[in-house]
């Protein structure tokens, strides 16, 4: 069974760090994209950065970009996101999520449950 | 960056009618778009892909259709549990974005 399960979650100040993890399993976890999407409260989903299978490539969104930098372990199967300099505007439920991709066609067709991050001064 | 639109916002309908919810993209997406329903205090989760294919377990009353820059998903015999919010996604090119949101109730 796919599992992503996400932690780190936490209250920060605003200008602090957070460090994100998502664990795989069920899956061959070095053969997956990790995208990240998160959720404000009472807000839809906004995409914020992905990492290809071996972690030589990365994407990111324009709000986070210069902030946020996305690592990942395939040897025990965690995707790591190094959060700086937080602003209040990145206060959201963070899911993490496979990518599923075939013909260059890439969806997220897994998710985990989410971890909550709130930025306040 | 790829706009996402979706109409309505909010659609109310009963059990055993057909609900259609439409989504535009800004720029060419080709079919490589999703839908997902998002359940209150769950993750989403995917119920097509590619425009038009289903996920593997979703029940066949979801279709997807359109296809370049109109798509649709459509609901039909809607059940009580179909309540939620759904949303498109285009995977076209990143950064991957995602339409507002269409909350559906069910009376």
């Amino acid at each position: 069974e796919v599992q992503l399960v996400e932690s780190g979650g936490n209250w920060v100040q605003t200008g602090g760090s957070l460090r994100l993890s998502c664990a795989g399993s069920g899956f061959s976890f070095p053969n997956f994209v990790i995208s990240w999407v998160r959720q404000a409260p009472g807000r839809g989903l906004e995409w914020v950065l992905a990492i290809n299978g071996r972690g030589s490539a990365t994407y990111y969104s324009d709000s986070v970009k210069g902030r946020f930098t996305v690592s990942r372990d395939n040897s025990g199967n965690t995707v790591s996101v190094q959060m700086n300099n937080l602003r209040v505007e990145d206060t959201a439920l963070y899911y993490c999520a496979r990518e599923f991709c075939s013909g260059g066609s890439c969806y997220l067709d897994f998710w985990g449950h989410g971890t909550p991050v709130t930025v306040s001064s | 960056d790829i706009q996402m639109t979706q109409s309505p916002s909010t659609v109310s309908a009963s059990v055993g009618d057909s609900v259609t919810i439409t989504c535009r993209a800004s720029q060419y997406t080709r079919n490589w778009l999703a839908w997902y329903q998002q359940k209150p205090g769950k993750a989403p989760s995917l119920l097509i892909y590619d425009a038009s294919s289903l996920k593997d377990g979703v029940p066949s009353r979801f279709s997807g259709g359109g296809s370049g820059t109109d798509f649709t998903l459509t609901i039909s015999s809607l059940q009580p549990d179909d309540s939620a919010t759904y949303y498109c996604q285009q995977y076209n090119s990143y950064p991957w974005t995602f339409g507002p949101g269409t909350k559906l109730e069910i009376k």
